[in-house]
């Protein structure tokens, strides 16, 4: 079965320090595997992907996000945190399957808090 | 341009209602897709729409009924909610369904129902 784990519910950084927000998934096959922001009161916005190739992935807002196969990780990383980043963050993966194709496997999100 | 949108963006509505909560995209994308959002929660999906077919029902109540006019438009009819329905309803798109497309995601519809 298809799963996603975030290991810490909150995460708290101070400004200008590097943040990680951890993820772990479980799938049938390749993975395809997704970081999406979500700010009070808005809806989603995805942050960046990892389907192929290169294992340091590049998104918005200055994040990246590593995968890292023989772990079954890909963790979420900033190098300098804002207080602007303080949101909800979830991971979430797809399988390659055909039988596994259309649904996102959402992990439970994680708060990040960045204090001035 | 990636936006989706949604309207009414709050929605008050009786047991007894029927109302129906709108979402539009015009990036071309042909999956469309309806989440509910707990707070604090990762949304939950509900229905997908694939070249404006119900291709997934994620055994959704009744109560429940979605719609796809278009390749744009997708709707979801709302009648006879319960309480326990009060939550964000988040609207998606992909490119496709079938391919790792990232989704994008409206502002989401805040529904209470008293």
């Amino acid at each position: 079965a298809q799963s996603v784990a975030q290991p810490e519910d909150q995460v708290n950084v101070a400004e200008g320090n590097p943040l990680t927000v951890k993820c772990t998934y479980s799938v049938s096959g390749n993975p395809y595997l997704f970081w999406y922001v979500q700010y009070p009161n808005r809806g989603l916005q995805f942050l960046l992907k990892y389907i192929t190739g290169d294992n340091l992935v590049k998104g918005s807002y200055g994040f990246e996000a590593e995968f890292n196969k023989s772990q079954t990780s890909f963790h979420l990383k900033k190098p300098s945190a804002l207080v602007s980043d303080s949101a909800l963050y979830f991971c979430a993966v797809r399988g390659d399957n055909a039988g596994n194709n259309r649904k996102l496997i959402w992990g439970l999100g994680t708060s990040l808090a960045v204090n001035p | 341009d990636t936006e989706v949108t949604q309207t009414p963006k709050h929605l008050v509505m009786g047991m007894t209602n029927k109302k129906s909560l709108k979402c539009e995209q015009h990036m071309g994308h042909r999956a469309m897709y309806w989440y509910k959002q707990k707070a604090k929660k990762p949304p939950e999906l509900m229905f997908v729409y694939s070249y404006e077919k119900l291709s997934i029902n994620e055994s959704v109540p009744s109560r429940f009924s979605p719609e796809c006019p278009n390749s744009s438009l997708l709707n979801l009819h709302l009648h006879a909610l319960q309480p326990e329905d009060s939550a964000l309803y988040l609207c998606a798109s992909s490119l496709t369904p079938d391919s790792p497309y990232e989704q994008y995601f409206g502002p989401g519809t805040r529904l209470t129902v008293t």
